[in-house]
């Protein structure tokens, strides 16, 4: 049972452009949502997150849109670079995190 | 700081052979975490440790075993390695009243043959 899903599988995205990955989750008992970013050879490293208590949440070029009704979240890279190439998982915890499965996003020069 | 360190990171296996993979953290974390990474299928939970001395299953706990040695270390067992089990394997851990991070290790890529 998938409880958070998550689309693209990939993305390929020019230099400059807007990145968009989406997510949707079952379980309205879920109270943090937050994204990971992982380069090959790695662990996943926290991008950012949110709480269902606000709409929208921005750190630098990227932000968690959230819509609580519509149980859903996403996250923006505004002027997508070469080195935000990387898998992003987005995830949902009420305690313990349950995550999406992964979009592989790659920006070209 | 090493933050969360895992061995090894590279694991052959045959079916049947018993290993044990080792996590330690030295954030001070209470709860620490066992996931394991397939293509297509994200993280998914096996096994966690809220504080030392408890452990707990997590989505997909059959062919292993945890033990939270003290609050630095958490190890994870196979003692009958299956080719289903060829994943690369994540610990994290996590301080239990701070903002929810979860610190991740490089993981340790396992094959079972």
């Amino acid at each position: 049972q998938q409880q958070v899903k998550q689309s693209p599988q990939s993305l390929i995205v020019q230099k400059g452009g807007i990145s968009i990955i989406n997510c949707a989750y079952e379980n309205t008992a879920f109270d943090y949502f937050p994204w990971y970013q992982q380069f090959p050879g790695k662990g996943p490293a926290l991008l950012i997150a949110i709480r269902p208590d606000v709409s929208e949440k921005k750190e630098g070029r990227f932000t968690i849109s959230f819509n609580k009704s519509a149980k859903q979240f996403s996250l923006h890279i505004m002027d997508s670079q070469p080195g935000d190439s990387a898998t992003y998982f987005c995830a949902a915890s009420k305690g313990k995190l349950v995550f999406g499965t992964g979009t592989r996003l790659l920006v070209s020069p | 700081n090493a933050g969360v360190t895992q061995t090894p990171k590279f694991q052959v296996l045959k079916t049947g052979q018993s290993m044990t993979l080792q996590c330690a953290q030295d954030m001070n974390h209470n709860s620490m975490y066992w996931y394991r990474q397939d293509p297509g299928m994200g993280l998914r939970l096996i096994y966690y440790s809220a504080s030392e001395g408890t452990t707990d299953k997590g989505e997909v706990p059959n062919g292993y075993n945890v033990s939270r040695l003290n609050k630095r270390e958490f190890s994870l067992r196979l003692e009958s390695a299956a080719p289903s089990q060829t994943s690369v394997y994540f610990c994290a851990s996590l301080f239990t009243g701070g903002n929810n991070e979860q610190f991740f290790g490089p993981g340790t890529r396992l094959t079972v043959l």
